[in-house]
């Protein structure tokens, strides 16, 4: 089956500073990926939305300046959090449609992020 | 906007019995798709069983069946000979065509526990 991955699966970052995650697709490629924050014991909240070679479309409420979405090609997305703080800390998660099906989306493991 | 409503923040079954939990979504779509996933403790996005709103005849994966009433935007998931490996967080879910933007719009989430 179709699988994603997401790198790191933990981090913790001091207040003020920048995180990478990654997110790829490892057997397929993934023509949209989506970027979700989950709260505990909560839904999962789509942030943005992003095709292979352009800019990513944002949920209301996301701010595009700090959640810096890149999906460069088509097996890699990256969410960058810049100026991290406290209340950054989440879960986040990622998944990935491919050209096969018009339904699936195919979820990374997440990572949690904790900021200092 | 559409929207997607599970009623039932906690559930608890006895192992191998049956338990339904309950989704209701509102929408002006007569094309779309419906999902239940499964979050188990590990954070994993699983995919449980899926529905296209095309279909009149209610899906069924295994243990897993869902009754969908689409004149009532009804989507309940019923789970029999529950076990204890079910225990986890289930997420009801819809999406529109990805030609239509593909996003998934999840439920609040119900959490079963299945009981030895």
């Amino acid at each position: 089956g179709a699988v994603v991955s997401q790198h790191p699966s933990r981090v913790i970052c001091k207040s003020g500073t920048s995180v990478k995650i990654e997110c790829r697709s490892l057997d397929f490629q993934a023509t949209t990926m989506f970027w979700y924050r989950q709260f505990p014991k909560q839904s999962l909240m789509l942030m943005a939305t992003s095709n292979e070679g352009s800019k990513a479309t944002y949920e209301q409420g996301v701010e595009k300046d700090k959640f810096l979405i890149n999906h460069a090609s088509l097996t890699l997305s990256t969410l960058t959090v810049t100026s991290a703080h406290p209340e950054d800390s989440s879960f986040y998660i990622c998944s990935a449609t491919g050209t096969t099906y018009s339904y699936e989306q195919y979820f990374g493991p997440g990572t949690r992020l904790t900021v200092t | 906007a559409q929207t997607v409503t599970q009623s039932q923040p906690e559930m608890s079954v006895q192992e191998a019995e049956t338990v339904t939990l309950s989704c209701t979504y509102d929408t002006s779509e007569n094309n779309y798709y419906l999902f239940w996933y499964k979050q188990p403790p590990s954070r994993q996005m699983i995919l449980v069983i899926r529905q296209e709103a095309y279909k009149q005849q209610n899906a069924t994966e295994n243990r897993f069946s869902v009754n969908f009433q689409k004149a009532a935007k009804s989507f309940s998931l019923k789970i029999s000979d529950s076990q204890l490996g079910d225990t986890a967080m289930y997420f009801c879910a819809f999406m529109k065509p990805r030609n239509q933007g593909g996003k998934l719009i999840f439920g609040q989430g119900t959490e079963l526990s299945v009981k030895p």
